[in-house]
């Protein structure tokens, strides 16, 4: 199974900074890598897809990069409603595997 | 517009059964592959279950393999799963989701949950 080590678990930052936070895989997953948003109480919204791709409708403040075992969330221009925990998730192989989250919280 | 609506969930003891349904609507149903996801309280999430567009194909994590049975019924547009001997840490709720496309893409669209609680 591939493994997802996703960090920091908590990241405090004020609005308008950017943040990042990484994931890696426990062996290439050739970009096969997806971002999703959970606000309190909420289901998991997309952000990206294929590491880099941006779902129709984020805002462009948020992008993903990386490849092979390493990969990145940005979120730039910090707004109070980005308020939420972060999760990354391979599509390899099966079993389909998420990273641990990020809980994102505003100064 | 994409709709996933759960339904189903409640307090179950420790060894009994429970079905979970989902009332897909927005899409054309038996075009997609279709997932269960679950998050146990406070919880990351996990995922549970796969079932290809006919029904034919299905997959599962160890954790829930030959307790766990995914199925759809594409002529109502509905999502099925079947837990059984259910455990203590199947407590979750449980997600709905749409996969992107073919089996092995990420989940482009999510369900508001249905709660699942195992307990005596």
């Amino acid at each position: 199974d591939i493994q997802m080590t996703q960090s920091p678990s908590f990241l405090s930052a004020s609005l308008g900074n950017s943040i990042t936070i990484t994931c890696h895989a426990s062996q290439n997953i050739k970009g096969w890598l997806a971002w999703y948003q959970q606000k309190s109480g909420n289901a998991p919204e997309l952000l990206i897809y294929k590491a880099s791709s941006l779902q129709s409708g984020v805002p462009s403040r948020f992008s993903g990069s990386g490849s092979g075992t390493d990969y990145i969330l940005t979120i730039s221009n910090l707004q109070p409603e980005d308020i939420a925990t972060y999760y990354c998730q391979h599509y390899q192989s099966f079993p389909l595997t998420f990273g641990s989250g990020t809980k994102l919280e505003i100064k | 517009e994409v709709q996933l609506v759960e339904s189903g969930g409640g307090l179950v003891q420790p060894g009994r059964s429970l079905k979970l349904s989902c009332a897909a609507s927005g899409f054309t149903f038996s075009n997609y592959y279709m997932a269960w996801v679950r998050q146990a309280p406070k919880k990351g999430l996990e995922w549970v279950a796969t079932i290809s567009t006919s029904g034919s194909r299905t997959y599962y994590p160890d954790s829930v393999k030959g307790r766990f049975t995914i199925s759809r019924d594409n002529a109502k547009s509905s999502l099925y799963l079947q837990m059984n001997s259910l455990k203590s840490e199947d407590t979750a709720t449980y997600y709905c989701a749409r996969h992107f496309t073919v089996v092995l893409t990420w989940f482009a669209y999510w369900g508001q949950g249905t709660l699942v609680t195992v307990s005596s």
